[in-house]
């Protein structure tokens, strides 16, 4: 089976403070594909990352880093310095090499940034 | 500009009525995916189309029906078989000439039964 687990619900900080989002993922597939979308108010996923099995290298894209680590089999997302545009809803998603057409998505973790 | 148009944006339906929603890309991508949103259940699978004329049920497709005549759209039906259908529907593309491409996705369609 496949699951994608984000338990933090909701978080709330305050702005310039760094926030970590969790992702843990079950699969028993060898090949796999990991995702990071955000979802702002108006509603439409945006893409953030996309990470493969076979890369554990962390990523840092400005103020945004991702944390892969497969003895965990997590996945986790770090906003340095968050602003409140970053208030939105984070979705973890995986993909498997068994069934590429599906996305198996987190419940998502709500994060409120105030000013 | 490229992208995904989901309408409408708000949709109310009487009980017992089937509604349609629309989802229309120009990104000229193979695969196009249907997602029901509700709080606290992340996104599930509807129904997905990999080519024209071809479609596969997702991991809840009771209640739902769709069309893919066309390339460019893939409208899902929300039958009055569909028990609870007021949630937050999405709609989702994605290219096929690569592995494990990323979906890109439309702004959503409420909707709500009255």
């Amino acid at each position: 089976a496949q699951k994608v687990t984000q338990a933090q619900t909701e978080i709330s900080v305050v702005e310039k403070e760094d926030v970590t989002l969790d992702c843990v993922y079950e699969t028993r597939d060898t090949t796999y594909y990991l995702f990071w979308y955000k979802q702002p108010p108006s509603g439409e996923l945006v893409f953030l990352i996309r990470r493969n099995s076979f890369d554990e290298q962390n990523e840092i894209s400005g103020r945004y880093s991702w944390n892969f680590q497969k003895s965990t089999s997590s996945f986790n997302f770090t906003i340095t310095a968050s602003q409140v545009v970053d208030s939105a809803v984070y979705f973890c998603a995986l993909s498997s090499s068994y069934n590429t057409d599906k996305l198996i998505f987190g419940t998502g973790t709500r994060l409120q940034v105030f000013p | 500009d490229g992208g995904i148009t989901q309408s409408p944006k708000y949709l109310f339906r009487k009980e017992g009525q089937n509604v349609t929603l629309s989802c229309e890309q120009n990104l000229n991508h193979d695969a196009m995916y249907w997602y029901r949103q509700d709080p606290g259940q992340g996104l599930r699978l509807i129904y997905y189309s990999q080519i024209v004329n071809d479609f596969q049920k997702g991991d809840i497709a009771e209640g739902y029906s769709v069309s893919r005549e066309k390339k460019e759209s893939f409208p899902l039906t929300v039958t009055s078989a569909q028990k609870n259908p007021t949630a937050f529907y999405l709609c989702a593309s994605r290219n096929l000439d690569r592995q494990y491409t990323e979906a890109f996705f439309g702004q959503g369609t409420r909707l709500t039964v009255v």
